[in-house]
């Protein structure tokens, strides 16, 4: 059975940084595809960042790309959102999900919710 | 730029069948956009529903089905049920390790 479970989230000042870590269980995470999406209070869905099996090939929707960096740790199984000049938008709860080829969600965590606010 | 559409709300009886959709402002879905459904209850993360058009999800009840019809992405609830009522959600590939959620359709079930 696939796990994720996020963490790193918190209140943060515009223009601050945060991590997000997302530990992985029940997949190898070396091949697997991975992908974050966010949710701000009250609104939809966003697809934010995705990285894919092997070849380390990473994405990026454009309200997050040169700020928001996506990477993984093969041995310690988990995936990261470095999220940099961050602003009041980006506010939200954000999940990791494991992706599937085409598909850039098939399992999902819980999520973990990110302020940014003075 | 291309946005997914989806209806903002639906409503459906009890026992009743609806078909929620997903489309592009520009151009027709097809198998190659990769459509997936997830249902989202207030509070919970998303749930996958169908993935890559119509391949059902482990533990989902055959009254989902995905399906393409005319340009765009189906998702079809069969007998609804009360606690079907939720936000639902597609998210299609869109070129070059992109990809696009739909604004979501909040389905009620009266």
């Amino acid at each position: 059975e696939v796990q994720l479970l996020e963490s790193g989230g918190g209140l943060v000042q515009p223009g601050g940084s945060l991590r997000l870590s997302c530990a992985a269980s029940g997949l190898t995470l070396s091949t697997s595809g991975m992908t974050w999406v966010r949710q701000a209070p009250g609104k939809g869905l966003e697809w934010v960042s995705s990285i894919s099996s092997s070849s380390d090939n990473t994405y990026y929707a454009d309200s997050v790309k040169g700020r928001f960096t996506i990477s993984r740790d093969h041995s310690e199984s988990t995936l990261y959102l470095q999220m940099n000049s961050l602003r009041a938008e980006d506010t939200a709860v954000y999940y990791c999900a494991k992706r599937a080829g085409g598909v850039a969600a098939i399992e999902w965590g819980q999520g973990t919710l990110v302020t940014v606010s003075s | 730029q291309t946005v997914v559409t989806q209806e903002p709300s639906f409503s459906v009886s009890p026992g009743g069948t609806v078909t929620l959709t997903c489309g592009l402002t520009s151009g027709s879905v097809s198998h190659s956009h990769y459509p997936s459904w997830y249902q989202q209850a207030p509070g919970q993360p998303p749930r996958t529903l169908i993935s890559a058009t119509n391949s059902r999800s482990s533990g989902v009840s055959n009254r989902f089905s995905g399906s393409i019809l005319g340009n765009k992405a189906a998702l079809t609830i069969t007998g609804a049920q009360a606690d079907d009522e939720s936000d639902y959600y597609c998210l299609l590939y869109t070129s070059s390790g992109i990809w696009m959620f739909g604004g979501g359709t909040k389905l009620t079930v009266l």
